[in-house]
């Protein structure tokens, strides 16, 4: 499995665009990339997907490069309610692949 | 759709008893179920793979005669801490995902103290 790096921790205001980026060096070809959003004393929930290039959803664009050895989780217009740990995952794209979680990035978004 | 739920939220036992924590899909069967383990301000620590039918498989350094998984049907595993000790106070959360699909969904959680 493919070890990801991310920052620990980001400020924001409210408003702002967020981008955390996640390193994944030793991404396989079979690697999909995937984000989750953990608020305390819950589970992490899921927030987007991608393989290469750019998707989007309602409520993040995820940005990968050409060599997929990077990505980037972008928020548009952050508010108070998305201070988080954000997870960034590696791993193959069928049922039930082993998910090992990093650190995460701890987001606080400020008034 | 897609909803996992676990049971109970929080829970507190004596020092050596056994507590037995389910992990259902509401609304989904879930061919494989994951157990992670989290300890505060740390991220979440996978403890075991389990699969329908099947034994369940356990990292490394997870004790399987302590943490045993059951996954008798595709709605519900089982996880019971067995003689349970402090330092087995955690958040344990489950996961559960449906055969072709990459996605996982988290139960809420649930807060093991023991004392």
């Amino acid at each position: 499995l493919a070890k990801t790096t991310q920052p620990i921790s980001m400020d924001s205001y409210e408003g702002q665009e967020v981008n955390i980026t996640c390193s994944h060096n030793n991404i396989a070809t079979n690697d999909y990339i995937t984000w989750y959003q953990q608020f305390p004393s819950q589970g992490p929930r899921f927030i987007i997907q991608g393989y290469k290039t750019k998707v989007t959803n309602e409520v993040a664009s995820l940005f990968i490069p050409a060599d997929r050895k990077s990505s980037t989780l972008s928020l548009p217009r952050v508010s108070l309610s998305d201070t988080a740990v954000y997870y960034c995952l590696v791993g193959e794209n069928t049922g039930g692949f082993k998910t090992i979680f990093g650190a995460g990035t701890r987001l606080f978004v400020k008034a | 759709g897609a909803v996992v739920s676990q049971h109970p939220s929080w829970v507190i036992c004596k020092s050596g008893t056994s507590v037995k924590i389910e992990c259902r899909s509401l609304d989904f069967q879930a061919t494989t179920m994951f157990w992670y383990r989290q300890f505060p301000k740390q991220s979440l620590m996978l403890m075991a793979t389990s699969n329908e039918g099947s034994k369940a498989t356990y990292e490394q350094g997870v004790e399987k005669d302590k943490f045993l998984i059951n996954h008798a049907s595709l709605t519900l595993s089982t996880l019971t801490v067995t003689s349970a000790h402090p330092e087995d106070s955690s958040f344990y959360i489950c996961s559960a995902s449906r055969r072709g699909s990459y996605e996982q969904y988290f139960g809420p959680g649930t807060r093991l103290t023991v004392t």
